[in-house]
């Protein structure tokens, strides 16, 4: 089991222009977590997500940012119209659709993204 | 609110002694709580949680509902011990983590 891939690993855009982050689980696993982590800080809670469906989008900001995880392929976090503030370290986190009660959550190594 | 707060962001200790990573959190709720580790070169990973009351690597954490504390400790610290440490609050449906408290060995 590779684990939860995250990529790009490390993705640079220019003001205005759309980033997309890519997030496959871990296998088995049906429940997707977006965390942002910027310069400094810890951890910040954006989007929860199983299969078709978003369970708890209540970090994520209300406007250029979205998330899916479709019935096939990975989730995504999409953020159109990129600012300097959105550059940041994004993770994603899996966790079993049975064992998701237990807490543990299964990370991925991260995207960076920089805005020029 | 729901809130993991970690106060220090550096600990240094040296080698053989005791090791205390302070959390408080803030959670109307009934709290879950949990202990996160990052190795240098390496991803998250769940060290231990309160509920199953174990020990890991030595290190132990004991939920107090009155102090709302979860204090991450060791009795005796060892230099593969140096890493980040998280703090996590379950609320809900999510985990929220506190801003990590970075623990080194000083050998």
């Amino acid at each position: 089991n590779a684990g939860v891939m995250q990529n790009p690993r490390h993705l640079v855009r220019r003001r205005g222009q759309e980033a997309r982050l890519r997030c496959s689980p871990m296998k088995g696993h049906s429940h997707v977590y977006w965390y942002r982590q910027l310069p400094e800080e810890g951890l910040k809670f954006m989007v929860y997500l199983q299969k078709e469906n978003i369970i708890d989008e209540s970090g994520m900001p209300k406007e250029r940012f979205s998330a899916e995880f479709p019935k096939e392929g990975p989730s995504i976090l999409r953020i159109q119209q990129v600012v300097r503030g959105d550059s940041a370290a994004y993770f994603c986190a899996s966790s079993p659709l049975l064992a998701g009660d237990t807490g543990e959550l299964f990370f991925g190594e991260g995207s960076r993204l920089t805005v020029l | 609110a729901q809130r993991v707060t970690q106060p220090e962001k550096l600990l240094s200790v040296f080698k053989g002694a005791p090791v205390e990573l302070k959390c408080n959190y803030s959670y109307s709720g009934s709290p879950e709580l949990f202990w996160y580790v990052q190795y240098s070169r390496q991803r998250l990973q769940l060290l231990l949680r309160h509920i199953s009351r174990e020990s890991i690597k030595g290190f132990t954490a004991d939920l107090n509902k009155g102090e709302t504390s979860f204090h991450l400790k060791k009795p005796f610290a060892q230099e593969e011990d140096s890493a980040m440490y998280y703090c996590a609050l379950r609320a809900a449906d999510k985990i929220i983590f506190g801003k990590g408290t970075r623990l080194h060995i000083l050998p």
